[in-house]
Order: C-alpha cells, then structure tokens, then sequence
C-alpha cells in the first residue's frame, strides 16, 4: 500500500529560527495537505495542495507539491512559541476514499 | 458554524466494558472516519464510510464497531474483545477537495 515518510520526527529549536519539514511517498499523489496539532486536540488543516509544482502560502508558512508529485515540503519562518505541536503530511492519488498520512513531525521551541 | 463534534472529550471504562464515542457533522460531508492516536505516535485508520449505510474496516478495525444510519453521525463503538484501547480517538469528515475536518477528539482511558 501507499507509504509516506515524513522527517524529521522531531526538532527543537530557538524561537524565531525557520523550520523545514517533508514528506515522500512511494506513489504519485494528485494532492498534498499539510495539518497541524496542538495538543489535546484534533489537527487543523494548515495548506491544501493540489497541482504538481504549486507554492502555497499561510502566513509565515509556505508548503510546496513536488514536481515528481511524489514529494511535498512545509517551510515556518521566524517560529514563535505558538508554532508548538506536531505536523502530519497527507496526501492521496486520484479517486482514492482515503488519505495517507505522514508519521508527524514534532516541533518544540526553546525561547 | 459548520463543524464536528466528539463527545464526551473524557471517557473512563472499566474492564470488559463497552463504550461508545460520539461523532456528529454538520458539514454536510458524505464521507467520515475514525483514527486511533497513541502517545507520540501518528493516526491510525480504524473504520470509514463513504455512505450513509455502508463502512469499510481500516487498518486496525478488531476490538472496534461502528454505524452508519444518518449522514451526519458516525458513532464508534469500543468493544470489550479491544485488548489495549486507552487512547486518544479522532473522528473526521471529508469534503470534495479530499480536505479533512477533524473533531477535538475523545480520550479514552480504561481504569
């Protein structure tokens, strides 16, 4: 079945250092979405992608849909205390009744 | 405002014991799931439907049951034969764009 790897599974950084995160998988995908939680609740969506090479901005977070649609990468400038949880990656083919999702990324930030 | 609503958000069970947790929709979404998240880990697929009367197990459907007779309700039992089920239980629907909206979840711990 369809696999994504997402990394790193951690980090920790000092507030106001850029983040950089991504997910691959082992199939095309026709759309990437990018979630975030906090803790103690559901994730909330962050970004939506759905075209091979689309660079999409929220804010101070920007995500890109690989040009292989295999791949897709979230970016976080200048990180702020409330940037705090964990990130999952998903995505899916055409057609499919299910998202993926990536392992999650866990940031914690020192300020 | 359109949402979903787990309920309760704490739920003690004691051994041998059934349990149903509460997932209602107002989004009008055709499709819904339920995940399982433990401690540190990522989202594991329980059950899905895609239609009102019809689900599909996921990846870790033994110990768990579910139902389908209203488009905005998707309920999840936890059954006594779920050997491990203290855990962090997350309903979500999808729209057409494959965006998934999640509930603020239930914790469930057996005491």
């Amino acid at each position: 079945g369809q696999q994504l790897n997402q990394s790193p599974q951690s980090m920790f950084i000092q507030e106001g250092e850029d983040v950089s995160m991504n997910c691959t998988s082992s199939s095309i995908f026709n759309t990437w979405l990018w979630y975030k939680q906090d803790p103690g609740e559901g994730p909330v969506l962050l970004i939506a992608l759905y075209k091979a090479g689309e660079l999409t901005s929220n804010g101070r977070l920007t995500a890109q849909f690989g040009i292989t649609r295999k791949d897709s990468f979230l970016n976080i400038s200048a990180s702020i205390p409330s940037d705090v949880g964990i990130y999952f990656c998903a995505g899916c083919s055409k057609g499919a009744q299910k998202l993926v999702f990536g392992q999650g990324t866990r940031l914690t930030i020192n300020p | 405002d359109g949402g979903i609503t787990q309920s309760p958000k704490y739920l003690f069970r004691k051994e041998g014991q059934n349990v149903t947790l509460s997932c209602e929709q107002n989004l009008n979404h055709d499709a819904m799931y339920w995940y399982r998240q433990d401690p540190g880990q990522g989202l594991r697929l329980i059950y899905y439907s895609q239609i009102v009367n019809d689900f599909q197990k996921g990846d870790i459907a033994e110990g768990y049951s579910v139902s389908r007779e209203k488009k905005e309700s998707f309920p999840l039992t936890v059954t006594s034969a779920q050997k491990n089920p203290t855990a962090f239980y997350l309903c979500a629907s999808r729209d057409r764009d494959y965006g998934y909206t999640f509930g603020s979840g239930t914790r469930l711990t057996v005491v």
